[in-house]
């Protein structure tokens, strides 16, 4: 597989329910991203990894854990979400902080119930 | 701080038709410009850019000028096809690529 991959692309879950989402690039890149997409929102950024370390974590609710054991994976481990936690997760990634260009994966759609 | 405001859309226009998504953004510095397409079911992907005043970003037959005196980088297209629907997004960033801010997206329809 080429590019950023990421699974599931769907996934319902109450709110007592532990999930995780997975994501994967095959790019060879250096820094690795979690967005949020709700509708008629920005785009959040969520937390940045770079070389497997977390740079950056936009004050988000610690319901949200992520874990990068390398730098091709990226995870996004769910605990006790609320419905308005519902939205897009999109996972990206570039060959380092420095270079803007991002390359996206498709998105697993969550819905909280 | 920074921030960038695109027209809400949506947009439905014919194939052919001519295409302006205005784009204007507030930055504290001197930003470089982005717009990124999402196509349905799949993520976004870089369409053009441009980094610094009077350069113009181009592909696929889009085209964005940085424009410093109005602040904008607004994206046209001279004849849409139907392959272009899909939700446009502005962006920018002052100092790399986890600093991307991003607009809320306008959605593009292309009917035949």
């Amino acid at each position: 597989e080429t590019g950023v991959t990421q699974t599931p692309r769907h996934l319902v879950m109450g709110m007592t329910n532990k999930k995780s989402l997975k994501c994967e690039q095959h790019l060879g890149h250096n820094a690795m991203y979690w967005y949020k997409q709700s509708a008629k929102k920005p785009l959040e950024l969520m937390f940045v990894y770079n070389f497997k370390e977390q740079t950056e974590n936009n004050s988000v609710p610690s319901r949200f854990s992520p874990e990068c054991p390398n730098s091709s994976h990226l995870f996004l481990h769910l605990h006790t979400l609320q419905p308005e936690d519902s939205a897009l997760y999109l996972c990206a990634s570039s060959q380092d902080l420095e270079n803007y260009e991002q390359y996206f994966g498709p998105g697993t759609r969550l819905t909280v119930t | 701080g920074n921030s960038v405001t695109q027209m809400e859309g949506p947009v439905t226009l014919s194939e052919e038709a001519f295409l302006t998504i205005n784009c204007t953004y507030t930055a504290t510095g001197y930003p470089s410009l982005f717009w990124y397409v999402q196509y349905p079911g799949e993520g976004l992907q870089l369409l053009l850019k441009a980094t610094k005043a009077d350069d113009k970003g181009s592909n696929k037959g889009f085209e964005a000028t940085y424009r410093k005196e109005t602040t904008s980088f607004h994206l046209e297209k001279g004849s849409v096809q139907v392959s272009d629907s899909a939700v446009y997004f502005c962006a920018l960033s002052e100092s790399g690529a986890n600093n991307l801010f991003f607009g809320t997206g306008t959605r593009l329809t292309v009917i035949p």
